[in-house]
């Protein structure tokens, strides 16, 4: 039972280029989300999810995007990366009213 | 919108030293609230929780929190520190019924324990 899986455990990108942060889970969680990270910023809501199809927009969304075409997969899309996404990206799942299972994180750095 | 306030964000200690660890959140309905860790280098994990019932709740190694409804606060405590106690701490809540369950974070309390 792997829980929350995230790749890459590390990226680094240079400005413009685009890339996919990928999410998987095997709990059947219906509820999928991603966050940033930041010093002295805690956790940022980017995107979440209630289910396969359905996607919303958490406190920072713009530069992202998400789809959520199985309720195993949750992948997260830079579109043109930029210095600010440097960053370390949580996936985060849960049931319900649940506590989170977090994945261990893709740390990010954007030249 | 709800919030949720950490109101240290760097304590020191050395070891065996108490630990209390301040969380306050601003909504007014009923909520579910969490404290996670995090590890150096590590994920976050859950530490403990409150759905309901006694407000005095035990966590892993050691931890405890009590909800003090009527001070909308959740703080963190545990009576003697180790320096594996070392990490950053986050106190989180959401709504205990209706909507999609959003958590809101505080910003986090890093703790440094000197052995």
């Amino acid at each position: 039972n792997a829980g929350v899986t995230q790749t890459p455990k590390f990226q680094v990108l240079k400005t413009g280029q685009s890339m996919t942060l990928q999410c998987a889970q095997d709990m059947n969680h219906e509820y999928m989300s991603w966050y940033r990270q930041d010093p002295g910023m805690g956790l940022r809501l980017i995107h979440y999810s209630v289910g396969a199809g359905i996607t919303d927009q958490g406190e920072v969304p713009n530069g992202y995007n998400v789809s959520r075409s199985t309720t195993e997969d949750f992948p997260l899309r830079l579109l043109s990366a930029a210095p600010s996404q440097t960053s370390v990206y949580f996936c985060a799942t849960r049931q319900y009213n649940s506590p989170l299972h977090f994945g261990n994180g893709t740390r990010l750095t954007v030249t | 919108a709800q919030s949720v306030s950490q109101h240290n964000h760097h304590v020191i200690l050395s070891e065996a030293a108490s630990l209390e660890l301040g969380c306050n959140y601003s909504y007014g309905g009923t909520v579910n609230l969490f404290w996670y860790v995090q590890y150096p280098g590590q994920h976050l994990q859950l530490l403990l929780k409150y759905f309901s019932g006694d407000p005095l709740v035990k966590g892993i190694k050691g931890f405890e929190a009590e909800f003090i409804k009527s001070k909308f606060s959740f703080n963190l405590r545990k009576p003697s520190v180790q320096w594996s106690d070392t990490a950053e701490y986050f106190c989180a809540v959401t709504l205990s019924s209706g909507g999609s369950y959003i958590p809101t974070f505080g910003r986090g309390t890093s703790l440094i324990v000197h052995p």
